[in-house]
């Protein structure tokens, strides 16, 4: 089992384009979830999932849009990125009462 | 509000010293508490979760619900320990709430 795969590792943006930070899972995991990390601020909840179909914001949800139309795929989408958004992004994954499972994370820079 | 706090941002030891890193939270149900680690540049991984009470790498955690803290614990720290360590609270809404991060620093 891959886990959770977070593509790209790196990706490099001029202000005002739009991408999607691509994460699957092969685990069956109901849960998904994006975080982002930042310096000092540790990690902050961006949108998560508790089923395909079913999408909620967290703490900082304010320029990013996700959508969840299968199990295996939770993509986060930046449609007008900003300098305020470079930082590394993170995908976990839960089921039931375990704990969450982190992919490896996209850094992302915004010029 | 569910908060986890993370006094320090930076410990820093020497080899085969005792080791503790802070974590209080405020929550106001029966919380579930974690330890991640996050080893340079890589992915976080679980430590430890307070219903397991095992000790893994040596490090321990306890929950005090009185006073809300969730120390992590190790009696004597290795140079592999050098990493950033968060606390992190699980409550009834599933949501993962992290705290700022401490980062452990073990001098040979």
């Amino acid at each position: 089992n891959a886990g959770v795969t977070q593509t790209p590792k790196f990706q490099v943006l001029k202000t005002g384009q739009s991408m999607t930070l691509q994460c699957a899972q092969d685990m069956n995991h109901e849960y998904m979830s994006w975080y982002r990390q930042d310096p000092g601020m540790g990690l902050r909840l961006i949108h998560y999932s508790v089923g395909a179909g079913i999408t909620d914001q967290g703490e900082v949800p304010n320029g990013y849009n996700v959508s969840r139309s299968t199990t295996e795929d939770f993509p986060l989408r930046l449609l007008s990125a900003a300098p305020s958004q470079t930082s590394v992004y993170f995908c976990a994954t839960r089921t039931g009462e375990q704990p969450q499972h982190f992919g490896d994370g996209t850094r992302l820079s915004i010029l | 509000a569910q908060r986890v706090t993370q006094p320090e941002k930076l410990l820093s030891v020497f080899k085969g010293a005792p080791v503790e890193l802070k974590c209080n939270y405020s929550y106001s149900g029966s919380p579930e508490l974690f330890w991640y680690v996050q080893y340079s540049r890589q992915r976080l991984q679980l430590l430890l979760r307070h219903i397991s009470r095992e000790s893994i790498k040596g490090f321990t955690a306890d929950l005090n619900k009185g006073e809300t803290s969730f120390h992590l614990k190790k009696p004597f720290a290795q140079e592999e320990d050098s990493a950033m360590y968060y606390c992190a609270l699980s409550g009834q809404t599933d949501k993962l709430i992290f705290g700022t991060g401490t980062r452990l620093q073990v001098f040979p």
